[in-house]
């Protein structure tokens, strides 16, 4: 079936160095592809959408490009800051359904 | 506006006890979902319902667990007998009709933390 691998975590990093949390996906198809975050203490909430290949999804600074060669939509951000310290999940939409990986915690350190 | 709200926040049962959890989706939002979010991993599908209908359970893991809806909108999640194994988060979302398809942008509540004893 369908699934959503990411890198595990936690990923500790300074106030404006640059990011990637790698994601990969197997699914039949194309399915649209999502990365969530989870503030703490908050409800998940869509970060950022990509719905085809080689579509570039981007929010907040940060950014996801679908890649159906290498199956995967890496979440990147050239300068994070602590407010971005959170769990994010990537995730694929198929039949109705979300299906997540299961999700990277970030703390970025001041 | 208000988003998803559910409700209790936290939730300790003994094992064996019966609990219902009860979501309020976003008022007009026509299909509702719940998943479950064990501790360290990603949120798992269990059920999904447009309106009042329940159109796929295959994610409720055993017969004890029982979801409903009965008037379209407030939604309540049963577990029969809990057992340690249902401590999870559970969460529920809801998503509305674009007007030629449904949204795939599901919204989130903040869940309810359900701890078996």
């Amino acid at each position: 079936g369908d699934s959503v691998t990411q890198m595990e975590g936690p990923v500790t990093l300074s106030e404006e160095a640059c990011l990637t949390i790698n994601c990969t996906y197997t699914a039949t198809g194309y399915p649209s592809l999502f990365w969530y975050v989870q503030y703490p203490g908050e409800g998940l909430q869509l970060l950022l959408k990509a719905t085809k290949a080689d579509d570039k999804g981007s929010n907040k600074g940060f950014e996801a490009t679908y890649r159906k060669e290498t199956t995967s939509f890496h979440l990147e951000k050239g300068s994070v800051q602590v407010s971005d310290s959170a769990v994010y999940f990537c995730a694929l939409y198929r039949d109705d359904k979300i299906i997540f990986g299961k999700g990277t915690r970030l703390h970025i350190l001041p | 506006g208000a988003g998803v709200s559910q409700s209790p926040r936290y939730k300790v049962a003994k094992r064996g006890q019966d609990v219902a959890l009860r979501c309020d989706p976003i008022s007009g939002h026509v299909s509702l979902f719940w998943y479950q979010q064990a501790l360290g991993q990603g949120p798992e599908f269990l059920t999904y319902f447009q309106n009042e209908a329940q159109l796929d359970k295959s994610g409720l893991p055993s017969d004890r667990f029982f979801a409903e809806r009965p008037e379209g909108s407030v939604s309540t999640l049963k577990i029969q007998r809990t057992q340690q194994e249902d401590s999870a988060v559970y969460l529920c979302a809801s998503s509305y009709w674009t007007g030629t398809d449904f949204s795939y942008e599901q919204y989130f509540g903040p869940g309810t933390r359900l701890t078996v004893t």
